[in-house]
């Protein structure tokens, strides 16, 4: 069974409405991620949180917009999406990550949420 | 920059057969290597990773990888398949100067036939 948990695990929206995906970790993890995956492809990385401060933002849209509450928590916020956003998210976490020298700490990855965009 | 190739994207496989998943990778760096497993609509998880030391790593389900240094490799094998086997499997590298990014694999689809 998986650490990292998700909701909701499936979502419709609309083009024009705004939705929140959530995430939450209770292995003390300090750097959290946000995945993007289309199926049969590998996941693309998003976001990565590292100690609450967004570390790498892989030059994503600004309809994305992730939040790190506290250290255990971990939100993307979804507005004015398109059709081709459709997929499934993934957010995961790891012991430290998102700064040099933390390379080799194991990714530990949620369930996901299927995200559908009508 | 950090690769990872994969060069078999679909392997059908028989019941109780061995499988060997291939996984190849460049970098001008040392490496960390890891190995994930996405069963139909999962997420991904962990099979097994080579971090240091000896070269052929353990995993779970009975799976197992050898690092290769010289032949740049982190192939994946396991000596008699399952069903429950059946699966997509990713190779990631996480090179030693960047902040835990993990670049993956196409993938693998593991398909064992009855």
């Amino acid at each position: 069974d998986t650490e990292v948990t998700q909701t909701p695990k499936h979502l419709v929206m609309g083009m024009t409405n705004k939705k929140s995906l959530k995430c939450e970790q209770h292995m003390g993890h300090r750097a959290m991620y946000w995945y993007k995956q289309k199926a049969k492809k590998p996941p693309e990385l998003m976001f990565v949180y590292s100690y609450e401060k967004l570390s790498i933002n892989e030059s994503v849209p600004s309809r994305f917009s992730p939040e790190c509450p506290n250290s255990s928590l971990l939100n993307l916020h979804l507005h004015a999406l398109q059709p081709e956003d459709s997929a499934l998210y993934l957010c995961a976490s790891s012991q430290v990550g998102g700064r040099v020298g933390s390379a080799g700490n194991t990714i530990y990855f949620g369930e996901g949420s299927w995200l559908t965009v009508v | 920059a950090q690769s990872v190739t994969q060069l078999d994207s679909q392997v059908p496989v028989f019941e109780e057969a061995p499988v060997e998943l291939r996984c190849n990778y460049s970098s001008s760096v040392s490496v960390y290597l890891f190995w994930y497993v996405q069963y139909p609509n999962q997420g991904l998880q962990l099979l097994l990773k080579y971090l240091s030391g000896s070269t052929l790593v353990k995993g779970i389900n009975g799976f197992e990888a050898e690092f290769n240094k010289s032949q740049t490799s982190f192939h994946l094998r396991k000596p008699s398949v399952h069903i429950s086997d059946t699966a997509e499997y990713f190779c990631a590298v996480s090179a030693l100067n960047t902040g835990n990014q993990f670049y993956f694999g196409t993938g693998t689809s593991l398909t064992v036939i009855p």
